[in-house]
């Protein structure tokens, strides 16, 4: 069976400082992968997407950045944090050949900058 | 672009009442649609989906049925529990957009004893 892990669960961070945030995915192969950033009682933004390694799109102009150095790997990466990137971070992925894109979320990271 | 829009809450019911949680969308084509949900502080979890019109999806209780006519995709539960307390989120793919998904705003349900 599949499954998807993201560490670290929880994070504080100074404003200034460098993030790096990673998700891996078992049991499965050529997954999209996904992360998302969830603000305290608001819905879900997608950040970054990948439909494979190296290929990354970015859905909003920020201070954040993606990376997928393997297959099963994503990195979401930060090199000066910010007040606004406090947030809980979720990283998903979905199976290519389902065309009805089905996400499965990782239990995410909770992270937040002081 | 693609749009949904859920009911806004909190909602808060008493155990063992009827639960409907309204879900509009706006996309073109023929979307598959979602309910997941977020127990507290865990990540997303597929509740049910449905991929066609008038397709109903259920799982744990919970129904939806997936109204084209009205684009629409209300999640339903005859009796909740309190374990049913958690977010809820509606939201749609559409196999054209590159595997993603858009989400609604999350609607927060508290069930009482």
């Amino acid at each position: 069976s599949q499954t998807i892990h993201q560490w670290p669960a929880t994070l504080v961070q100074p404003v200034g400082s460098p993030l790096s945030l990673e998700c891996t995915v078992e049991g499965t192969s050529n997954p999209n992968l996904y992360w998302y950033r969830q603000a305290a009682g608001r819905g879900l933004q997608l950040l970054f997407y990948s439909v494979g390694i190296g290929q990354i799109s970015s859905e909003v102009p920020q201070n954040l950045s993606a990376s997928r150095p393997q297959d099963r790997q994503f990195i979401l990466s930060s090199k000066k944090l910010l007040l606004s990137d406090s947030g809980f971070y979720l990283c998903a992925w979905s199976v290519k050949r389902d065309l009805t894109d089905t996400q499965y979320f990782g239990p995410g990271t909770r992270l937040t900058v002081l | 672009g693609d749009s949904v829009t859920q009911m806004e809450g909190p909602v808060t019911l008493s155990e063992e009442a009827f639960l409907t949680i309204n879900c509009t969308y706006t996309a073109t084509g023929y979307p598959s649609l979602f309910w997941y949900v977020q127990y507290p502080g865990e990540g997303l979890q597929l509740l049910l989906k449905a991929t066609k019109a008038d397709d109903k999806g259920s799982n744990k209780g919970f129904e939806a049925t997936y109204r084209k006519e009205t684009t629409s995709f209300h999640l339903e539960k005859g009796s909740v529990q309190v374990s049913d307390s958690a977010v809820y989120f509606c939201a749609l793919s559409r196999s054209t957009n590159a595997g993603k998904s858009t989400f609604g705003d999350g609607t927060t349900l508290t069930v009482k004893p």
